[in-house]
């Protein structure tokens, strides 16, 4: 299976400032057929289930704030929120689909408040 | 609106059996893909199984092959997951997710249900 790793696990950040968030996965997600990264960022919130920010690694989707980025290929993202907001306070989770029978997340990265 | 809201979880006995249900309302059930993933308490994310929309394409995850069956009823905008041989490792919100892609599994997820506590303990 492809093993997904975020870093850091917590990260807390002052208002207003940018927050950035590694997402590594153990084998290239990147269809080159396709020339798409097989990637995608979810939100969640305590107490809700996942909100789906971007998939193909940097495509987001509607309603998600332009404060939020995501960015990289093959093994290695990003997902950036530029100016963080108090409503931002979640743990964030990539997820790799390129293995499709054998979907993988990432462990989470806390996103606080400092 | 899409909605998805999931049923069936409870306390349950190890080797206890369970069969979780995911009702499906605001859009073409019939034309998704749906999946479980399932988070224990305080820890992240495991997919566990998909079924494709007209359940032609059936995946598990290697930790409940053999022990959790997915199914559907599209007459009934439902999904079921029957989990048997329950371990105690197997306590967590199960949720159901649709595929963010109707024409053809994408296996990453658009909506998701409020999910259902499966607790397995003596």
């Amino acid at each position: 299976d492809i093993v997904m790793t975020q870093s850091p696990e917590y990260l807390a950040v002052s208002l207003g400032e940018r927050a950035t968030i590694n997402c590594k996965s153990s084998q290239s997600v990147f269809y080159s057929s396709h020339n798409k990264n097989y990637l995608a960022w979810y939100q969640q919130k305590p107490g809700q289930p996942p909100k789906l920010l971007f998939s193909w690694a940097s495509t987001r989707e509607t309603g998600v704030p332009e404060r939020f980025s995501g960015s990289g290929s093959e093994t290695d993202f990003t997902l950036t929120i530029s100016s963080l907001q108090a409503e931002d306070v979640a743990v964030y989770y990539c997820q790799q689909y390129y293995s499709n029978s054998r979907v993988t997340f990432g462990p989470g990265t806390k996103v606080d408040i400092k | 609106e899409v909605q998805l809201v999931e049923s069936g979880g409870g306390l349950v006995t190890p080797g206890g059996s369970l069969r979780l249900s995911c009702e499906g309302s605001g859009f073409t059930f019939s034309a998704y893909s749906i999946s479980w993933v399932r988070q224990a308490p305080g820890k992240g994310l495991e997919w566990i199984s998909s079924i494709s929309s007209s359940s032609s394409y059936i995946h598990y995850a290697d930790s409940v092959k053999g022990r959790f069956t997915i199914s559907r009823d599209n007459a009934k905008n439902s999904l079921f997951l029957q989990v048997n041989s329950l371990r105690a490792e197997d306590t967590a919100v199960y949720y159901c997710a649709r595929d963010r892609i109707g024409s053809a599994s994408s296996f990453f997820f658009d909506y998701w249900g409020q999910g259902t506590l499966v607790v397995v303990s003596s």
